[in-house]
């Protein structure tokens, strides 16, 4: 069975904090997808990353940054300096090959508040 | 903007009534996902189409069905409304089927009185 689990339901952090949303996920697949999607107020579903299974490579882009660990099944997101417009659900998600690539596995989200 | 299109934006309708949710997929997107979220299920994946043909299902009720049409626009029926129908539903589309992501439409919020 595959599953994404994010432990933090809400996180609530001053403007200029760095925060990270934790991403623990479960597959029996050798080859497999994960993502981060992030959702504003106004509800769209809005597409960060997409990293596969074969390159545990970091990535950074702007003030986000993601940290991919095969070893321990997760792949945590960090926002750099925080700013309000980063207030959103942010969703972590897995594909893999055991289902058929053919549907997104979503964590329960992480809702983050950012104060000025 | 995602590139993929959804309407209506939202839709108030009663018990035992059917509706239609429509959705325009990215343009050279093949595949079409369709997803509902709701307070107590979170984001949980309805069913895909890909080039006009099923090609998997997920937690779709009975009541519920869809289809994608040869200009690959996709449309979601459900029927029989229940007050727990009422949730946010949103269409998806990738360029293909597996590991490519996928991006979403705006949503269509649903709700059943």
């Amino acid at each position: 069975a595959q599953k994404v689990t994010q432990a933090q339901t809400e996180i609530s952090v001053v403007e200029k904090e760095d925060v990270t949303l934790d991403c623990v996920y479960e597959t029996r697949d050798t080859t497999y997808y994960l993502f981060w999607y992030k959702q504003p107020p106004s509800g769209e579903l809005v597409f960060l990353i997409r990293r596969n299974s074969f390159d545990e490579q970091n990535e950074i882009s702007g003030r986000y940054s993601w940290n991919f660990q095969k070893s321990t099944s997760s792949f945590n997101f960090t926002i750099t300096a925080s700013q309000v417009v980063d207030s959103a659900v942010y969703f972590c998600a897995l594909r893999g090959i055991s289902g058929g690539y053919n549907k997104l596995i979503f964590g329960a989200g992480t809702r983050l508040a950012v104060h000025p | 903007d995602s590139g993929v299109t959804q309407t209506p934006k939202h839709l108030i309708t009663a018990t035992g009534q059917r509706v239609t949710l429509r959705c325009s997929p990215r343009s050279g997107d093949l595949s079409v996902y369709w997803y509902q979220q709701s307070l107590d299920q979170g984001l949980q994946f309805l069913i895909q189409y890909y080039n006009g043909e099923e090609r998997a299902k997920g937690n779709i009720l009975e009541r519920f069905s869809a289809q994608q049409f040869p200009d690959l626009h996709s449309e979601l029926n459900l029927s029989s409304l229940e007050l727990g129908d009422s949730a946010l539903y949103f269409c998806a589309s990738s360029v293909r089927t597996g590991g490519t992501e996928a991006f979403f439409g705006q949503g269509t919020r649903l709700t059943v009185v």
